[in-house]
């Protein structure tokens, strides 16, 4: 199984900041990375596909980067709407696996 | 705009079948990949499995031996069986969409909580 590591578990940020949070997979799984947001009672939400392609209609302050092991979404500007919590999942494999999420917190 | 609906009984009692139905509207339901995915109680979200298109399907491995996808349906319907539930089973089920030609999940259903439990 290839296992996502997402750093930190937690994240204590202020409206306005920066945020970047951080994934590693333990095998090279190239760009085949997405970003969900996921709020209490609420789906998953499509933010970032393909590691860095920006998914149709959500705000640009979400990006993402990195490629085969190491990869980051990045928050330029913390909206109130965005205090929620953060996954990745991998799909190189046939196993489809998520990280174990990151809530962003005020 | 595509919508999922996942459908079933809240509880389960333990060593049963949990079954669930997945309907979606708003769009072609036989050129997708559609995936079932689950949270449990404070814990992160966990694939249990996908249909194609065509019928096929894909499992977790660690789920194989008690799951069942099936579908694509002329009711635009795909449906999880899981068996032989016991406690650690009981999660938020939900129903998402690969749109063809790709794998990560576009759209996703509410979800279904489900509990097992005598």
């Amino acid at each position: 199984d290839i296992q996502m590591t997402q750093s930190p578990s937690t994240l204590s940020a202020s409206v306005g900041d920066r945020v970047t949070i951080t994934c590693r997979a333990n095998e090279n799984i190239a760009s085949w990375l997405a970003w969900y947001q996921k709020k209490p009672g609420k789906a998953p939400k499509l933010l970032i596909y393909k590691a860095s392609y920006l998914e149709s209609g959500v705000p640009s302050r979400f990006s993402g980067s990195g490629s085969g092991t190491e990869f980051t979404l990045t928050i330029s500007s913390l909206q109130p709407d965005d205090f929620a919590t953060y996954f990745c999942q991998q799909y190189s494999s046939s196993l489809l696996t998520f990280g174990g999420g990151t809530k962003v917190e005020i | 705009q595509v919508q999922l609906q996942e459908s079933g009984p809240g509880l389960v009692k333990p060593s049963e079948t949990l079954s669930l139905t997945c309907t979606v509207s708003g769009d072609s339901i036989n050129i997708h990949t559609w995936n079932w995915v689950r949270q449990p109680p404070g814990k992160g979200l966990e694939w249990i499995g996908c249909v194609y298109y065509n019928g096929n399907t894909n499992y977790n491995p660690a789920l194989k031996s008690r799951v069942t996808i099936s579908g694509p349906t002329s009711k635009n319907q795909v449906s999880l069986r899981l068996n032989s539930v016991t406690a650690a089973d009981t999660a938020v089920y939900y129903c998402a969409r690969a749109a063809a030609g790709r794998t990560d999940f576009d759209s996703w259903g509410q979800g279904t909580q489900v509990t097992v439990s005598s």
